[in-house]
């Protein structure tokens, strides 16, 4: 069935960097847009990073640019999430999510379980 | 980027009754705005897409209305299983924004 997992997650150092990744399965994951979303502790959701089905088209929040660096792995159906210089206020729970075409619609309509980022 | 303005923040309701939740747009977003469902530990779950369109397997009794600026999302007849957060999400803009999301409580 589709499916999104991720991994990498951890407890982090401020300053350090991590590494999350996301497997998909279950659909052709070369012809769709993905998403990094996460949510802080008690938070709301937060757009992270955007990039497009080819991997040449990367838009990132203002909280992350300069810092995160988001890429694929058409040939393995791998999302990255290379994340450097971590904050405290990057603590959350990571989510990978595919933007789906719904009669026309885009609309993000998979998401992975998310893995968690503390950093401390 | 788009702020989405959701409310309320919580709400206690009991089996069988109808609930309503508001998000409002910063600038108008035509009609993409769609809704999830939440529960602990969970992926968000899809309910429905622009605005109005019921996601394939989701019950009637989840609606949703609005257009512009303004949306609401309608549980008529609360069931157990509907006790969970929900929020909204635009698709107007790359740079998608969320509502801060609303948790449905047993009264």
């Amino acid at each position: 069935q589709v499916q999104l997992v991720e991994s990498g997650g951890g407890v982090v150092q401020p300053g350090r960097s991590l590494r999350l990744s996301c497997a998909a399965s279950g659909f052709s994951f070369s012809s769709y847009v993905m998403y990094w979303l996460r949510q802080a502790p008690g938070k709301g959701l937060e757009w992270v990073a955007f990039i497009s089905s080819d991997g040449s088209n990367k838009y990132y929040a203002d909280s992350v640019k300069g810092r995160f660096t988001n890429s694929r792995d058409n040939s393995n159906n791998t999302l990255y999430l290379q994340m450097d210089s971590l904050r405290v206020e990057d603590t959350a729970l990571y989510f990978c999510a595919r933007d789906g075409l719904i009669r026309g619609h885009a609309v993000i309509d998979v998401w992975g379980q998310g893995t968690l980022v503390a950093v401390s | 980027d788009i702020q989405m303005t959701q409310s309320p923040s919580s709400l206690s309701a009991s089996v069988g009754d109808s609930v309503t939740i508001t998000c409002r747009a910063s600038q108008s977003i035509t009609i993409h705005l769609n809704w999830y469902q939440q529960k602990p530990g969970k992926a968000p779950k899809l309910l429905i897409y622009a605005a109005s369109n019921l996601q394939s397997g989701v019950p009637s009794r989840f609606s949703g209305r609005g257009s512009g600026t303004d949306f609401t999302l309608t549980i008529s007849s609360l069931q157990p299983d509907d006790f969970a957060t929900y929020f909204c999400l635009q698709s107007y803009s790359i740079r998608r924004t969320f509502g801060q999301g609303t948790k449905v409580e047993v009264k």
